[in-house]
């Protein structure tokens, strides 16, 4: 089974920190995904990465920055976090190649920014 | 990316068959129509996915219109773990998936 693992399931950080969400797979995945979920608002895509050192802006990229140095590994960097950034954030990673391979999900991470 | 629509929430009995509705009317010939759920305190996990044909595996089934702009999956027998969000979604010619709000399932015991 494809595994996404989240480091952090919960992370409290104080307003202006430098924030670093990390995700690793471990099925050579090319294709690896940031999402930000929100009551009422469902689940929302930050940025998105097809390969090493490739990266897409997603639908909200404002105030993120992402990072993919390794294929399994795709960071997500909030540079000064904000408290409407509270959010639970989800990453999720897929074979490239063919376009209707399903997403593998990590567990989230739970963020609050105080 | 094409839009989906679906009912924000559905209530089922244990054991009994549950019919889960997506209307897309905007689909483009090349869209997958994918379905996803999204149990409490989880990401989200794939359920099943097709083009045109129905189809089946081990959680469920998908049925599609002929023309195309609905579809339904279906829960033979509804489970209480089967209580989750679930989300019909259009993918395009891009990998990435845009998830709408879902439908979130009750399985009343």
């Amino acid at each position: 089974d494809v595994k996404v693992t989240q480091s952090s399931r919960y992370l409290v950080k104080r307003t202006g920190e430098k924030v670093f969400l990390e995700c690793v797979q471990d099925m050579d995945h090319e294709n690896m995904f940031w999402y930000r979920q929100d009551p009422g608002l469902g689940l929302r895509l930050i940025y998105f990465s097809y390969d090493v050192k490739m990266k897409e802006k997603g639908d909200i990229p404002e105030g993120y920055s992402v990072s993919r140095e390794k294929k399994e590994r795709f960071s997500l960097i909030l540079e000064s976090a904000s408290t409407n950034q509270t959010s639970m954030y989800l990453c999720a990673s897929s074979p490239g190649g063919v376009n209707n391979s399903p997403l593998h999900f990590g567990n989230g991470t739970r963020l609050t920014v105080t | 990316d094409a839009k989906t629509t679906q009912p924000n929430s559905m209530e089922s009995n244990e054991e009994e068959p549950v019919h889960l509705p997506c209307n897309h009317s905007t689909i483009s010939g090349t869209d997958y129509i994918h379905w996803y759920r999204q149990l409490p305190s989880q990401g989200p996990e794939y359920v099943i996915h097709g083009l045109t044909s129905n189809v089946n595996n081990r959680m469920a089934s998908l049925a599609i219109a002929e023309d195309r702009k609905s579809s339904t999956l279906i829960l033979h027998r509804a489970t209480l773990r089967d209580a989750a969000v679930y989300y019909c979604i259009l993918q395009g010619g891009s990998e990435k998936l845009v998830f709408g709000k879902g439908t979130k399932l009750t399985v009343n015991p």
